[in-house]
């Protein structure tokens, strides 16, 4: 069964704090994405990395930044977490070769006290 | 800008009873469609997508969708809801200058009375 797994569901940290969140897929996809997801606004796009070390920004990525040394693993970093940055976060991959069809992981819930 | 909308926030029903959900969207051509389904706490899960052809498509756990091109729309319907149904849907259709990057819409939460 194919996976994007998410390494922590749920986060408390406080402001200033540097957050990693970590994301890894088992399905050779190129393409990975980081969505935040806020009540009535859906899902915006952080940042993209279509392959490794190859990233682009999103519709939101004030804050943010990515790393991507593998190509089954992408990491989003709060360099110094607000709490404007409470909010679930979404992992999910696509193949390069796509319709655009994304498979997503369960999410991370972060909370910044 | 390109858009996706769905206009209802929440919808509640009752647990046997028909369920629509709506979806509009702008876009030049033709495009790939997709809705998604999120339960409480969890990621999204696709439900079913239209990429062309039969304008009527199936999916998992009895949801169908159909598009209308000439509303520019892409309803999903399910004749007789489940309680296990109550969820967040979404609708999402690849930009226009980037294919492989959905736009989702902001969502419409379904509800199942008893």
């Amino acid at each position: 069964d194919v996976k994007v797994t998410q390494s922590s569901r749920y986060l408390v940290k406080r402001t200033g704090e540097k957050v990693f969140l970590e994301c890894v897929q088992d399905m050779d996809h190129e393409n990975m994405f980081w969505y935040r997801q806020d009540p009535g606004l859906g899902l915006r796009l952080i940042y993209f990395s279509y392959d490794v070390k190859m990233k682009e920004k999103g519709d939101i990525p004030e804050g943010y930044s990515v790393s991507r040394e593998k190509k089954e693993r992408f990491s989003l970093i709060l360099e110094s977490a607000s709490t404007n940055q409470t909010s679930m976060y979404l992992c999910a991959s696509s193949p390069a070769r796509g319709t655009g069809e994304l498979f997503f992981g369960e999410g991370s819930r972060l909370t910044v006290l | 800008a390109q858009s996706v909308t769905q206009p209802d926030i929440h919808i509640t029903v009752s647990e046997g009873a028909s369920l629509e959900l709506r979806c509009n969207y702008s876009y030049g051509a033709t495009p790939y469609l997709f809705w998604y389904v999120q339960s409480p706490g969890q990621g999204l899960q696709l439900l079913l997508k239209y990429f062309s052809g039969d304008t009527l498509v199936q999916g998992i756990k009895g949801f169908e969708a159909e598009f209308k091109r000439s509303q520019s729309s892409f309803n999903l319907r399910k004749p007789s809801v489940h309680w296990s149904d109550a969820a967040e849907y979404f609708c999402a259709v690849p930009r226009m200058d980037s294919s492989y990057k959905l736009i989702f819409g902001s969502g419409t939460r379904l509800l199942v009375r008893p």
